[in-house]
């Protein structure tokens, strides 16, 4: 069956550290990796795409990094400020529009 | 204004009542979804439509049911609601021109069934 795995635990970083996130999958040829944003009692906010041919893509002080062969993605917060701090969800989406998603990892910013 | 909307925000129903969720988009997205989502488990698809006559279930449609009265309307009921159907529910849309394939949340539903 179709597994979507992120980082188990809580990431607790001081502010100005780089945040490093996984999206790790089994049994699944996504055509497309989302990240979205999460705040507590908030709908998800849409952060970044990488296609299944792209290897990385950046939008100002995030990039993500899409390996399809080891079937895992990296999510990576620079210079990270208190305002980073939420829950970030790794979704995999096919070319009909639907996406399954990662129960999502919560990161801390400490000032 | 928000572009999607989800009423009620909050809901306190019995097992057996029959409830409905509502979903209203602004955006003039052709594709509509309701997701649960629980502590630990992440967002789960019940239900997606991908024109007013097109609807699909998802991985855990059972126990509920959809209707799209319109293009920008998309409501989720629990015919006979049981307790471990408390969760968050969002509703979500998205455009199927251009391919761009993002997915814009509303605010979300909070619902406990006692």
């Amino acid at each position: 069956s179709q597994k979507i795995e992120q980082n188990s635990e809580a990431l607790n970083i001081q502010e100005g550290k780089t945040a490093t996130l996984t999206c790790n999958y089994t049994n699944y040829s996504p055509a497309y990796l989302q990240w979205y944003r999460q705040d507590p009692g908030r709908g998800p906010v849409f952060l970044l795409l990488i296609r299944e041919n792209e290897k990385e893509k950046r939008k100002e002080r995030l990039k993500v990094t899409f390996d399809t062969t080891l079937k895992q993605s990296l999510f990576h917060i620079t210079a990270s400020q208190p305002a980073d701090s939420a829950t970030y969800l790794c979704a995999l989406g096919s070319n009909d529009y639907k996406l399954s998603f990662g129960a999502g990892t919560t990161v801390t910013v400490r000032a | 204004d928000a572009d999607v909307t989800q009423t009620p925000r909050n809901r306190i129903t019995k097992t057996g009542k029959r409830i409905m969720l509502e979903c209203s988009q602004t955006k003039g997205h052709d594709r509509m979804y309701w997701y649960r989502q629980d502590p630990g488990l992440g967002l789960r698809l019940i239900y997606y439509s991908f024109d007013v006559k097109d609807i699909n279930k998802g991985e855990i449609s059972d126990g509920y049911s959809v209707s799209r009265q319109a293009q920008a309307k998309f409501s989720l009921s629990l015919e006979s609601a049981i307790p471990n159907q408390t969760a968050l529910y969002f509703c979500a849309t998205s455009d199927s021109r251009g391919r761009k394939f993002t997915q814009y949340f509303g605010p979300g539903t909070r619902l406990l069934v006692l």
